[in-house]
């Protein structure tokens, strides 16, 4: 079964850094782009980003460049999205999904929430 | 950026009618690279249609999808209860893939 599988939920507060996971299995990750997509509470889906495994081609949205860094590590078929000082407006869940003819695969989301 | 627009914002129907969504592109989606996806509460999105008309794996064929360039229709011939959501397109053709912001259709 084709799937992706993120980390678990994140309480942190303003000035923390984040590191959050997305774990692919049962297709070959190297060979598909992974992207990455935010949705704050009650709004709508916000493409952040993708990376390609195989050589860690990354593009980001203009919105989310120098704000967040994605990156995968290949040999464990993890793909991460991270931050070094996390903001309120972070608050939100994150979605990775596989991005082939569409996004077709998606992790199940990790809800950050940052709060002093 | 490719900014798409969503209308209507939110569509009242019933079951057993048919639902028609908008997606309208501020350029050309290259190769009609444009896709739909449902959202339910508390649940990731689902794909449903890729290469604006192609059915993803499992998608009942009541879902259909049309249009190239900048203007493009998702259509559900006869509403179910289940497929009360919401719908958002998204162009993959030009980086960044932005999506639209969403058309919730909701029960009449």
């Amino acid at each position: 079964e084709v799937q992706l599988v993120q980390s678990g939920a994140e309480v942190k507060k303003p000035g923390e850094s984040l590191k959050i996971s997305c774990k692919g299995s049962g297709y070959s990750f190297t060979r598909y782009w992974i992207g990455w997509v935010r949705q704050m509470p009650g709004k709508g889906l916000e493409w952040m980003g993708i990376i390609y495994p195989g050589d860690s081609d990354t593009r980001y949205s203009p919105s989310f460049q120098g704000q967040v860094t994605i990156s995968a590590d290949k040999s464990i078929s993890t793909a991460y999205l991270q931050w070094s000082s996390l903001k309120a407006s972070d608050t939100a869940m994150y979605y990775c999904a596989r991005q082939a003819w569409g996004m077709d695969v998606w992790g199940q989301g990790t809800t950050v929430t940052v709060s002093s | 950026e490719i900014v798409l627009t969503q209308s209507p914002g939110t569509l009242s129907l019933s079951p057993g009618e048919r639902a028609t969504l908008s997606c309208r592109a501020s350029q050309s989606v290259s190769s009609s690279y444009l896709a739909w996806y449902q959202q339910k509460p508390g649940q990731a999105p689902r794909l449903l249609i890729y290469g604006a008309s192609s059915r993803a794996t499992g998608i009942p064929d009541r879902f259909s999808g049309s249009g190239s360039g900048t203007d493009f229709t998702l259509t559900i011939s006869r509403l179910e209860p289940a497929d009360f959501a919401v719908y958002y397109c998204q162009q993959y053709g030009s980086s960044p893939y932005t999506f639209g912001q969403g058309t919730k259709l909701e029960i009449k």
